[in-house]
């Protein structure tokens, strides 16, 4: 059974910065493409950024593009968002989601994490 | 980047009947390169159909997609109360950005 658990959500002030982190298990990591996808409270998806089987190929919304890095760390089954200058307009839920290849549809969601933004 | 329009915003309907969603993408899918997805309050979203109309694994048949080009639906035959949840679409067909529809919330009366 595919898990995708998320962490390094919370609350943090406009500006700075936050890691999350996905362990990803029951099935081969490396062969598959990961996504990082966010939902504001109430509000419909958005994908954020998604990253190839072995880091080649990266990109990014344009709404984080410049302020967000993703990778992964395949040794340890991992993904991870690192979010720089963190704005109140990137509150959301972050979902951690399998590729079903490569960048094609999502067969596999974490539950999310909440990120917060406010002062 | 490719706009998905989704309609109607809300569908109100008793269970047995037929819900019909639309999905209308700005460009031409490549492939038919369009997913649905099922959102239930307080949980992630969960494939229900990938190519447009191939249904994920352990999804009932009463669900079924069709549609190719730039329209495309999401049909719900026979409605139960657990239907009642948040859809959502989504484009594969063009990289690297994927995007998603704004959602149709299916409500059971």
């Amino acid at each position: 059974e595919v898990q995708l658990v998320e962490s390094g959500g919370g609350l943090v002030q406009p500006g700075r910065s936050l890691r999350l982190s996905c362990v990803a298990s029951g099935f081969t990591f490396d062969e598959y493409a990961m996504h990082w996808v966010r939902q504001a409270p109430g509000k419909g998806l958005e994908w954020v950024s998604g990253i190839n089987w072995n880091s080649g190929a990266l990109s990014y919304a344009d709404s984080v593009k410049g302020r967000f890095t993703i990778s992964r760390d395949n040794g340890k089954q991992s993904l991870y968002l690192e979010m720089n200058s963190l704005r109140e307009e990137d509150t959301a839920f972050y979902y951690c989601v399998k590729d079903s290849f490569s960048w094609h549809y999502f067969d596999s969601w974490g539950q999310g994490t909440l990120v917060t933004v406010s002062a | 980047e490719i706009v998905l329009t989704q309609s109607p915003g809300t569908l109100s309907l008793s269970p047995g009947e037929r819900a019909t969603l639309s999905c209308r993408t700005s460009q031409s899918l490549t492939s038919n390169y369009l997913a649905w997805y099922q959102q239930k309050p307080g949980q992630a979203p969960r494939l229900l159909i990938y190519g447009a109309s191939s249904r994920a694994n352990g999804i009932p048949d009463r669900f079924s997609g069709s549609g190719s080009g730039t329209d495309f639906s999401l049909t719900i035959n026979r409605l139960e109360p657990e239907d009642s949840a948040v859809y959502f679409c989504q484009q594969y067909g063009t990289s690297p950005a994927l995007t998603f529809g704004g959602g149709t919330k299916v409500e059971i009366k």
